[in-house]
């Protein structure tokens, strides 16, 4: 089974608002990373936070972290038409030795124009 | 895109043939992996690299060996396609394993009829 699940599924915002996507994972970790893919594309990394920190930005991006609950978020503010697209977690079970990285279903999100 | 070429791009083939599937990188990134994309699942990993000669099973490695002889290129090769290997799929490749970011090429679409 997968290590990361993302929530929701699917998520449909007007342009302008926040977007909240959550993932969970089951094992201890090193490190969690969120990407993106555009519709046909690649992944493309967008933030990467290590197990001893609870919170990231990058630009209108805000990644936080709690390793009590195994949970990440991350929230994108004053959504675009641009960020339309499918986020992933990825995280790296520590108990791999952190050569491999493991993804999440994904969460589909819409921002409407 | 970072220096990373999949090939070929799209493939269609039939049952019970087998197909190789080739990841090319300029970059001298250590780790190489193969993921496979199916809706509802998120990207789920098939193989990975470590080195030259050196590789490991992902989640999903049934009916998949891999071959790298040379740091730039890893191969993924479907011993006898099935129709339910019918997918996209993707290579990655990172400096330092599963703790940085990952970067990706733009994906095989493989049909198998």
């Amino acid at each position: 089974s997968q290590q990361g699940e993302e929530d929701p599924q699917a998520l449909s915002i007007q342009e302008g608002e926040n977007a909240t996507m959550n993932c969970s994972y089951k094992t201890s970790i090193n490190n969690l990373q969120w990407y993106r893919q555009n519709s046909g594309r690649g992944l493309v990394h967008l933030i990467l936070i290590r197990s001893n920190e609870r919170e990231k930005h990058s630009g209108r991006l805000r990644v936080t972290l709690d390793t009590s609950k195994k949970s990440s978020s991350l929230l994108i503010t004053a959504s675009r038409a641009a960020d339309t697209a499918s986020y992933f977690c990825a995280t790296d079970a520590s108990d791999t030795g952190g050569f491999k990285t493991i993804f999440g279903a994904g969460t589909r999100l819409f921002v409407k124009a | 895109d970072a220096g990373i070429t999949q090939s070929p791009r799209h493939k269609v083939t039939e049952t019970g043939t087998p197909v190789t599937l080739r990841c090319h990188q300029t970059e001298n990134h250590r780790y190489m992996y193969w993921y496979r994309q199916d809706p509802g699942h998120g990207l789920r990993l098939i193989h990975y690299s470590y080195g030259v000669k050196d590789t490991d099973k992902g989640e999903v490695s049934d009916g998949y060996s891999v071959s790298r002889s040379k740091t730039e290129d890893f191969l993924l090769t479907l011993e006898s396609a099935t129709s339910s290997q019918t997918s996209v799929y993707f290579c990655a490749i990172s400096w330092t394993g599963a703790n940085t970011e990952a970067f990706f090429g733009q994906g095989t679409r493989l049909t198998v009829v």
